[in-house]
């Protein structure tokens, strides 16, 4: 059975601190691992990893992926008040069907003071 | 860019009623779309996929059922609801352009009582 483990599950940080949240899977047939940032209803999306070590990143964000170790880290730097929200860790595996489902962590609660 | 409209917003049920919530997808034609279920203090757990018109695969064994009659448009259905579907469902569509991930749908909170 597919496994996403994020972790921590919550974290509390002063604005303008730098937070590092992170994701381990194990998932049979990796097809990529996906970021999104969840406030109050529909999660959006922040990044896709297919590749090992290859940073993406989007201003104060970025994530990086390890498919040796089967993990991947968020950062966000110079923390907002407006980065609080739930975290969520996605794994998409290839599947004969053509489903292209995800499995997805529990999410990191990110609440930051100001 | 793709847009999913998602209804109703809220809900509340008594035990054994019906249920049904619909989906609709715009910006795209022949996505894959799922049907997700957020319950409390756990992950977002897959419900059903469809990769196309009543084309429908069922993820875990439940009391919930889901259609697809058009393209774009992914319904949810439950004939008498139980307790334990109470949660936060949310619609998601995958269309061709993988590389931009999902889009989802701003949820159904639905309370089952």
């Amino acid at each position: 059975e597919d496994k996403v483990v994020q972790s921590p599950l919550s974290l509390v940080v002063h604005e303008g601190d730098t937070v590092t949240l992170n994701c381990s899977y194990e998932v049979t047939n990796f097809r990529s691992l996906l970021w999104y940032k969840q406030e109050k209803k529909a999660p959006t999306f922040l990044f896709m990893l297919t590749s090992s070590g290859i940073e993406k990143k989007s201003g104060r964000l970025s994530s990086i992926l390890d498919k040796k170790e089967l993990f991947s880290i968020l950062n966000i730097t110079a923390t907002q008040t407006g980065d609080s929200a739930v975290y969520l860790c996605a794994v998409g595996a290839y599947s004969g069907g053509g489903a292209d489902g995800l499995t997805f962590g529990k999410g990191t609660h990110l609440i930051i003071q100001p | 860019s793709q847009t999913i409209h998602q209804w109703p917003a809220t809900l509340v049920q008594p035990v054994g009623s019906p249920l049904s919530l619909e989906c609709t997808v715009e910006g795209t034609s022949n996505p894959n779309l799922y049907w997700y279920r957020q319950a409390a203090g756990r992950g977002l757990q897959l419900l059903f996929y469809s990769i196309g018109i009543d084309q429908i695969s069922s993820e875990v064994p439940q009391n919930l059922s889901a259609s697809r009659p058009q393209d774009r448009q992914f319904i949810l259905s439950s004939k008498k609801l139980l307790l334990s579907d109470s949660g936060f469902y949310l619609c998601a569509s995958l269309g061709r352009d993988r590389a931009r991930g999902y889009t989802f749908g701003s949820g159904t909170r639905l309370t089952v009582v």
